[in-house]
């Protein structure tokens, strides 16, 4: 079946604007999953859906930051008033339900966001 | 806090060169380790999740050891191919249930030369 899926797949924006990330999870899994990459970083934990409801969003940098998933399905991550600083790759994961420790993510092809 | 550490942070190999990676972790709170492959323009792909003591996985020509008590996993590649050309990751998760997030390393990235 399909994977997981995020548009768009690249942004150009300039600071000060205001940024929406979609992810599309694969379908059924009720878990998902946000994190950035930043250059010369590795994946950083952003924030973690169980069904509708955020579950751990300790990985959200400032209250410019904000994600929804008002369905259980799509999310969207948002930014206000992006700055140079927000330049990364943004990863979406999702995976089943349950906390098991053998419980995969599986990722999507991530977003590149660049504020100019 | 975890950190996680991966070495070395690049490798060079001809084909046909076996090749193996270090990912270390603390030992404290350890749920389960994540390894992950991860080529330019495409999704991460997962190669293992690893949980136990001792563990050891492989799929194809790659495999992969746990070692809890010391915090560390090995990935080795058997007989490196181009196509193995991308960078690996490890991730760490810490805890159980809803303790989801996962602390990544910085990976290894790896180029075979045909």
């Amino acid at each position: 079946g399909a994977g997981v899926s995020q548009t768009p797949s690249n942004k150009v924006t300039e600071k000060g604007k205001y940024v929406e990330l979609r992810c599309d999870p694969i379908s059924g899994h009720t878990a998902l999953y946000w994190y950035r990459q930043s250059l010369g970083q590795g994946p950083e934990f952003l924030i973690y859906f169980q069904g509708t409801g955020a579950a751990d969003d300790s990985g959200l940098p400032n209250d410019r930051f904000f994600a929804v998933r008002p369905e259980g399905s799509v999310s969207t991550l948002k930014i206000q008033r992006t700055e140079r600083g927000d330049s990364a790759v943004y990863l979406c994961a999702s995976s089943s339900t349950g906390g098991a420790a053998n419980n995969e993510q599986f990722f999507g092809p991530g977003t590149r966001l660049t504020v100019l | 806090i975890l950190n996680v550490e991966q070495s070395p942070q690049s490798l060079h190999v001809q084909e046909g060169d076996s090749t193996n990676f270090t990912c270390s972790f603390p030992s404290s709170n350890f749920y389960a380790l994540h390894w992950y492959r991860w080529e330019t323009a495409k999704s991460p792909e997962a190669l293992f999740v690893m949980t136990l003591n001792g563990d050891e996985k492989k799929k194809g020509r790659i495999s992969a050891t746990l070692n809890t008590k010391e915090g560390y996993s090995y990935l080795y590649i058997k007989g490196s191919q181009p196509e193995d050309s991308a960078t690996y990751l490890c991730a760490s998760r810490a805890g159980a249930g809803n303790n989801r997030k996962l602390i990544w390393g910085l990976g290894t990235s790896l180029a075979v030369n045909p």
